[in-house]
């Protein structure tokens, strides 16, 4: 079966450092993606990992690592305007099939 | 253009009514997807079409009946819902290959009364 973890909710303070986990079991992995959900809008894409090892983009950085089934999406000199639900993503062999796990919701407080 | 548009916007429909939800992109995609999102849940797939041809059936009630009239166009015919059938039904579109991020339209709210 397949299965993805992450915490429900997360709160930060803005400026700081932030880090979501996410861990996963499936079959056939082909790639980990991190999106952006805020409330009412549709995802968009932050970061893709199929190797293990860190990828910095911008403020945000997401790590893999295959053999432990873990990934995390560091965001870093946190905005009012990142309070959003962070979804982690697994895609199968071939990469058409994409199960989500259920989403953090982050809310970054003043 | 890298958007990925969807109509219409909102959808109110008795369970004995026909229609249909609409999805557009202009990116050049080849893949193009479904899914269905309940209030405070992730998307959960539904229908994947690759080179205008379903690839992927996540074993969807017969009610939702998809379609890719070609590369551009997805369409979601929905016939007999039930009320449990209400969420929010997004399109996206992706490249074809691995690492392929994909792009979601900004869905349709589909109430079923």
């Amino acid at each position: 079966g397949q299965n993805i973890d992450q915490p429900t909710e997360m709160t930060a303070t803005e400026g700081a450092i932030v880090q979501i986990n996410c861990t996963y079991q499936t079959s056939g992995f082909n790639g980990l993606f991190w999106y952006q959900q805020h409330a009412g809008e549709a995802p968009t894409f932050l970061s893709y990992n199929v190797l293990d090892g860190l990828e910095e983009k911008g403020r945000f950085s997401s790590f893999l690592s295959r053999s432990k089934g873990y990934s995390y999406l560091l965001l870093k000199e946190l905005q009012m305007k990142d309070s959003a639900s962070y979804l982690c993503a697994v895609t199968n062999t071939g990469g058409f099939k994409t199960i989500f796990g259920a989403g953090t919701r982050l809310f970054v407080k003043a | 253009d890298t958007e990925v548009t969807q109509t219409p916007k909102h959808l109110v429909m008795g369970m004995t009514n026909k229609k249909s939800l609409k999805c557009e992109q202009h990116m050049g995609h080849r893949a193009m997807y479904w899914y269905k999102q309940k209030a405070k849940k992730p998307p959960e797939l539904m229908f994947v079409y690759s080179y205008e041809k379903l690839s992927i059936n996540e074993s969807v009630p017969s009610r939702f009946s998809p379609e890719c009239p070609n590369s551009s166009l997805l369409n979601l015919h929905l016939h007999a819902l039930q009320p449990e059938d209400s969420a929010l039904y997004l399109c996206a579109s992706s490249q074809v290959g691995q690492g392929s991020e994909q792009f979601f339209g900004p869905g349709t709210r589909l109430t079923v009364l």
